[in-house]
């Protein structure tokens, strides 16, 4: 069974600094997809990035990018230049055969003005 | 993006009633959809899969008659909680895949007094 782990229960970041949010899983499965979604006090749940397994480069999307560490089974998110508008919960995830996402405990970030 | 509407937002029963949520999927057709519940401050738990046209598979511990799923079309599962206690008052999150992509409702907040 595939398991995610998110070690950091809360961050906090001062505005415009970066921060990592650490995310690790465990699988025998060699192709899956990992996400991080955001979810603000909306209860939203916003994809913020994604990556295939399958793709040694790290994804980005602006100011979201990831370190995929696909043998260490690692996959950590970066935002940098926080806004206070990224205060939110964040959720790592897995998905293997378009059928069967996990999800992390989440970790609440807070960003401070 | 694909949009995915849940309904109603916010419903208030009376313990031992049943309550009906919709979850839609409005530009795009879904076979498969996913239910989701979440307590405060913490993880999504999948509660099942829903398959239009078939049995929703549900998870382990989750009781599939008091948590009926119905995918009656490609657009619409409702997932029905019957004889509602306290201990169900949560907040449930529907979403549907789409290539390898989870989008999800904007989720319902059940209590039940």
């Amino acid at each position: 069974a595939q398991t995610v782990t998110q070690s950091q229960p809360e961050m906090s970041v001062q505005e415009a600094e970066t921060v990592t949010l650490s995310c690790t899983y465990d699988t025998s499965e060699n192709n899956y997809y990992l996400f991080w979604y955001k979810q603000p006090p909306s209860r939203q749940m916003i994809l913020v990035i994604r990556q295939e397994a399958y793709k040694q480069q790290n994804a980005t999307e602006n100011r979201f990018s990831v370190n995929f560490q696909k043998a260490a089974k690692s996959f950590s998110l970066k935002i940098s230049d926080s806004q206070l508008g990224d205060t939110a919960m964040y959720f790592c995830a897995f998905l293997y055969n378009n059928n069967d996402m996990r999800f992390g405990a989440g970790t609440r970030l807070t960003v401070k003005p | 993006g694909a949009v995915v509407s849940q309904h109603p937002s916010r419903v208030i029963c009376k313990s031992g009633t049943s309550v009906k949520i919709e979850c839609r999927s409005l530009d795009f057709q879904a076979t498969t959809m996913f239910w989701y519940r979440q307590f405060p401050k913490q993880s999504l738990m999948l509660m099942a899969t829903s398959n239009e046209g078939s049995k929703a598979t549900y998870e382990q511990g989750v009781e599939k008659d008091k948590f009926l799923i119905n995918h009656a079309s490609l657009t619409l599962s409702t997932l029905t909680v019957t004889s509602a206690h306290p201990e169900d008052s949560s907040f449930y999150i529907c979403s549907a895949m789409v290539d390898y992509e989870q989008y999800f409702g904007p989720g319902t907040r059940l209590t039940v007094t």
